[in-house]
């Protein structure tokens, strides 16, 4: 079966510093989300990324967070300027047009430490 | 607001028993319903989901769920329980124009003693 593949598995970065989580979507998908679960708590909506441009966005990804499709292939999550609180596993996904649209396929997520 | 609770956080259970896990949304308009698996290690992955149509549905690995509008609830079932089901299971809800827009539940731990 195809797969939704993320990278790096692991990210330590030092508080305020840029880092960019890589995903490649599934090739045929048209709908890229990023989702992200912090240690003890529920997965959370970020991002849903559609037709090239954010298509929702939730309250947690301000300003320091933005997303892009570089290359038709790729699909990243952008964090400016790194807190503590945004140390979690991060969880990209995509899913196909019509029918096809409310089922996501996840990769495998990056777990972000910052400390 | 859409919402969605998982009343147990863990449930431990033997091999080849029964096990119900349980799953109650809440929601201002047509939803649908999803519950995922996530193995150590890995991503989430989809067991089953419910649109419309029959309220029993059927999914991978002999779980099942049943929508009940009255009560709000998507249990998810499976008669007997194997080893390798060990696993956090989160179900999920959609408003139907959101798309992919998942709400999760914190997720509940099985685990399965032999």
């Amino acid at each position: 079966e195809p797969e939704v593949t993320q990278t790096p598995s692991h990210q330590v970065t030092q508080m305020g510093q840029e880092v960019i989580l890589r995903c490649v979507p599934i090739s045929n998908h048209l709908y890229f989300y990023w989702y992200r679960q912090i240690l003890g708590q529920k997965v959370e909506f970020l991002v849903s990324f559609y037709n090239n441009e954010i298509s929702e966005k939730s309250e947690i990804f301000d300003d320091q967070f933005s997303v892009e499709r570089p290359d038709g292939s790729n699909f990243t999550l952008k964090i400016r300027s790194t807190k503590l609180e945004d140390s979690a596993m991060y969880f990209c996904a995509s899913s196909g047009g019509g029918a096809l649209k409310e089922k996501l396929f996840f990769g495998s997520g990056t777990q972000l430490s910052v400390l | 607001a859409q919402s969605v609770t998982q009343l147990d956080s863990q449930v431990p259970v033997f091999e080849e028993a029964p096990v119900e896990l349980r799953c109650n949304y809440s929601s201002s308009v047509s939803v649908y319903l999803f519950w995922y698996v996530q193995y150590p290690n890995q991503g989430l992955q989809l067991l089953l989901k419910y649109l419309s149509g029959s309220t029993l549905v059927k999914g991978i690995n002999g779980f099942e769920a049943e929508f009940n509008k009255s009560q709000t609830s998507f249990h998810l079932r499976k008669p007997s329980v194997h080893i390798s089901d060990t696993a956090e299971y989160f179900c999920a809800v959609s408003d139907d124009n959101q798309g992919g827009k998942l709400i999760f539940g914190q997720g509940t731990e099985l685990s399965v003693k032999p």
